[in-house]
């Protein structure tokens, strides 16, 4: 596609339910990354995708978080019973290759828990 | 771990001055630096990659250096508008970019 783009835009869930976020890279791009930015904070780095494996998973913050990446494209992140500190705004970007080639940003998901 | 500062935190200045934004990391072993800009409520818009072998970009109004020696990047922005106003991030690495937390910027007509 011509931009990254991530569903669903904003999503309300109730603590301790699961909750499923998506990001559909540009096409092309091998290396994908998930973000976090929790209000008037800067971003936090969750997880990075070279193809479909993940190099870099130092980011997540605890085992209830997960993500997988298929076909080399879309990417999903999962956060199982999720809690109040959860809320945050979730943000994927992708890269042709690789950092060199600099980030393109989704639009992000909004994400509170109640 | 790669640990990336911006100063100031907040500027506001009127129409048609020049903004000056400032970006340092500990790591020199930085690959390369990207700045963003960023709306309220909005994600994350590419302005300037510098890459590796680079050490200045330019856009129109914008343009951005990097001392990979000293650890530091600018960004100037000249004759401010305002609709420059929003917040500007600065982040570098290797293998995944590291954030500042932005220079929120304000520019009065």
């Amino acid at each position: 596609g011509a931009g990254v783009s991530q569903s669903p835009s904003n999503k309300v869930t109730e603590k301790g339910k699961d909750v499923e976020l998506r990001c559909d890279p540009i096409s092309g791009h091998t290396a994908l990354y998930w973000y976090r930015q929790s209000l008037g904070q800067g971003l936090e780095f969750l997880i990075y995708f070279q193809g479909n494996s993940a190099p870099d998973k130092s980011g997540l913050p605890s085992d209830r978080f997960s993500a997988e990446r298929t076909g080399g494209s879309v990417s999903t992140l999962t956060i199982q019973r999720t809690q109040q500190e959860d809320s945050a705004v979730y943000l994927c970007a992708s890269s042709f290759q690789g950092v060199n080639y600099g980030y393109t940003f989704g639009s992000g998901t909004r994400l509170t828990v109640v | 771990k790669q640990e990336v500062t911006q100063i100031p935190a907040a500027l506001s200045v009127p129409e048609g001055e020049n903004l000056v934004l400032n970006c340092s990391f500990t790591d020199s072993a930085i690959y390369n630096l990207q700045w963003f800009r960023q709306d309220p409520g909005k994600g994350l818009t590419s302005l300037l990659l510098i890459q590796s072998s680079q050490r200045e970009q330019t856009s129109g109004r914008l343009n951005a250096s990097l001392d990979k020696s000293s650890g530091r990047s600018t960004l100037y922005i000249a004759a401010s508008q305002p609709g420059d106003s929003a917040t500007y991030l600065c982040a570098g690495g290797w293998g995944k970019l590291q954030f500042g937390a932005g220079t929120q910027v304000v520019v009065t007509p």
